[in-house]
């Protein structure tokens, strides 16, 4: 069972470049989710979905953008990253009764 | 607005003793508060569950108390052991709105 699985794993960015952190999950799960997480800051949701074709932002979605196309896939775009977007990225999924599955988590850094 | 205050933000306690994480609550239309741990360089994985119908659950030494007036929910580690050192976080939700809303964490470490 691969559950929720993101890649890449590691990533440094230079300012202003862009990127997509990729997520599946492989549960048939209509809800998706994009977490941040920071020290001592808990995880901040940035953004998420409820089903195909349906996002809807988080507590912190500027910078960020996100499509779902499947119910499998639910890639996070960064457009022009800076260094406040260094952070450990974690994407989850969750059925309507079950709990959230979360994936390994993108470290990323932007120099 | 912070909506889930957790403390301590860290904690040491000895092998074989308890680990309390406490948490508190504003929303009063949460109805599901879980509590996930975390290893270093892994995502969150659910340890254990409760909904404000039942003021205590208890899974195995993890045992989350739950005061629906006070809103406040902890987390009771007894028996503590060196493999329970982890980042804990409690979490809210409520029916219809499936979004979870994170403390902000516990770093716990168990000394032998």
């Amino acid at each position: 069972n691969a559950g929720v699985t993101q890649t890449p794993k590691f990533r440094i960015l230079k300012i202003g470049q862009s990127m997509t952190l990729q997520c599946t999950q492989d549960m048939n799960h209509n809800y998706m989710y994009w977490y941040r997480q920071d020290p001592g800051m808990g995880l901040k949701l940035i953004y998420y979905s409820v089903g195909a074709g349906i996002t809807d932002k988080g507590e912190v979605p500027n910078g960020y953008n996100v499509s779902r196309s499947t119910t499998e896939d639910f890639p996070l775009r960064l457009e022009l990253a800076a260094p406040s977007q260094t952070s450990v990225y974690f994407c989850a999924s969750k059925g309507a009764s079950t709990e959230a599955f979360f994936g390994q988590g993108t470290r990323l850094t932007v120099v | 607005q912070q909506q889930v205050k957790q403390s301590p933000q860290s904690l040491i306690v000895q092998k074989g003793g308890i680990s309390i994480i406490n948490c508190a609550y504003e929303n009063t239309a949460f109805d599901y508060f879980p509590w996930y741990q975390q290893f270093p360089g892994k995502g969150p994985a659910l340890l254990i569950a409760i909904r404000p119908d039942v003021s205590e659950k208890k899974e195995g030494r993890f045992t989350i108390s739950f005061n629906k007036s006070a809103k406040q929910f902890s987390l009771h580690i007894m028996d503590s052991q060196p493999g329970d050192s982890a980042t804990y976080f409690c979490a809210a939700s409520r029916r219809g709105n499936e979004k979870l809303t994170f403390g902000t964490g516990t770093r716990l470490t168990i000394i032998p």
